[in-house]
């Protein structure tokens, strides 16, 4: 257990829908990471936020917005989803706002099915 | 830019044996970390063991370990005495000094056979 905790574990939802993930990090650590796991494009970077602020933008698509709270935890929205959307989404933590050493810890992911 | 390559799309292994995944990088910047990551049918993604660019000795955790040669830019992933548990994908990842992501490669399958 990495102490990443993810919610909902699967979601199952129509194209044009918007969904939230959301993502509590291990205790202590101030950076979230959004990452996106498809079988086409691999994982791939969506977002990172570090202590509420937004730190680093990835492949993240416009439909899609991310927002860390004051308690560290963090939100992904996805809207008018296509089937294109439908992934492995991944929330990590890591301490620090980044640098070589800064480990990303992972949660057990959201699988997103969008029919 | 970064880059990650892990040849192997698929890789056999008898328990007991030891096996050897592959993983090339490619940076410009001197200083980063390179990661592995194993991922089992499962799901989750879990972290195994990290490189700093700059630490002169291979690192290891447990039967994990990390032969980085620098030069030639590889940073494959040893596990000794394989077990049935240990089938699944692995993903090697980097981070550059400055960076904030962690960029993987495609990732390798291991079958641990009995």
């Amino acid at each position: 257990d990495s102490g990443v905790t993810q919610t909902p574990k699967h979601l199952i939802t129509a194209t044009g829908q918007r969904v939230t993930l959301r993502c509590s990090p291990r205790s202590g650590d101030l950076s979230v990471y959004w990452y996106q796991q498809s079988l086409d494009q691999g994982l791939q970077f969506l977002i990172q936020y570090y202590n509420g602020e937004e730190r680093a933008k990835g492949n993240i698509l416009e439909r899609f917005s991310a927002q860390q709270f004051p308690d560290l935890h963090s939100e992904l929205n996805l809207s008018s989803l296509e089937l294109g959307d439908s992934a492995l989404y991944f929330c990590a933590s890591s301490a620090i706002a980044g640098g070589p050493t800064d480990t990303q810890y992972f949660g057990p992911g959201t699988r997103l099915t969008v029919l | 830019a970064q880059k990650i390559t892990q040849t192997q799309p698929g890789m056999f292994v008898q328990e007991k044996e030891a096996v050897t995944l592959d993983c090339t990088y490619d940076t410009s910047d001197q200083s980063y970390g390179l990661f592995w990551y194993k991922q089992p049918s499962s799901g989750e993604m879990i972290f195994l063991i990290y490189q700093g660019s700059y630490d002169e000795q291979n690192a290891t955790e447990g039967r994990y370990s990390l032969n980085f040669q620098k030069a030639r830019k590889s940073a494959n992933l040893v596990i000794s005495a394989s077990q049935l548990g240990d089938s699944a994908m692995y993903f090697c990842a980097m981070r550059e000094w400055y960076g904030n992501k962690l960029v993987f490669g495609a990732g390798t399958i291991l079958r641990v056979k009995s």
